[in-house]
């Protein structure tokens, strides 16, 4: 079955940390890769996305991700974590035109 | 990047009656949106898919005719609530693809409906 898993509902670091969020997808084909930030009662952010050509796709805000076909994985990176950052992220995937899914979504906490 | 509008961003209602929400796309015409339901700390839940001109697409279990679609125009679909409940109450949000980067959606604000 076609879905987007982020295995972490989630996650806690201190302030200048790194981070880094899951995740995974099944479908038939490659396709289109998205991550999203939400703050609370607001829309969604793009953050990056990756159609094709270079699996290393940086963003805005600092954030990287890595396409690793092999594995089904899109994980989301930052080297350094501000308090700003504190916020919902929804990994999501796109297989046409008229599909776009999302996952469970990833809540982040930074501490002080 | 694109302008989604989407309006109100909060609004409550009493039970029974209707309500309606508007999502605009600014500086680039949709031709086609999408409206999502999202519950508290929960992702994003796909309601219908809409093309302007035709009528919208629904996902499986979501009632029709309690949430009337209508994408009139290349930059503007609404969606209407009727007979609401509180059991309506969430948070919805429109996303639209189109102009030159179709590839994209670009999301609205969210409204946040809650139903007395």
């Amino acid at each position: 079955a076609q879905s987007v898993t982020q295995p972490d509902i989630h996650i806690t670091v201190s302030e200048g940390a790194s981070l880094e969020l899951r995740c995974n997808y099944s479908y038939g084909a490659t396709p289109y890769l998205f991550w999203y930030v939400q703050s609370p009662g607001q829309g969604l952010q793009l953050l990056l996305k990756y159609f094709s050509g270079d699996t290393l796709v940086q963003g805005i805000k600092g954030f990287e991700a890595e396409f690793k076909r092999s594995q089904s994985s899109f994980n989301l990176r930052k080297p350094s974590v501000h308090w700003s950052d504190a916020a919902e992220y929804f990994c999501a995937v796109g297989l046409n035109n008229n599909d776009m899914r999302f996952g469970a979504g990833t809540r982040l906490t930074v501490k002080p | 990047g694109a302008v989604v509008s989407q309006h109100p961003s909060r609004v409550i209602c009493k039970s029974g009656t209707s309500v309606k929400i508007e999502c605009r796309s600014l500086d680039f015409q949709a031709t086609t949106m999408f409206w999502y339901r999202q519950f508290p700390k929960k992702s994003l839940m796909l309601m219908a898919t809409s093309n302007e001109g035709s009528k919208a697409t629904y996902e499986q279990g979501v009632e029709k005719d309690k949430f009337l679609i209508n994408h009139a125009s290349l930059t503007l679909s609404t969606l209407t609530v009727t007979s609401a409940h509180p059991e309506d109450s969430s948070f919805y949000i429109c996303s639209a693809r189109g102009g030159q980067d179709y590839t994209e959606a670009f999301f609205g604000q969210g409204t946040r409906l809650t139903v007395v």
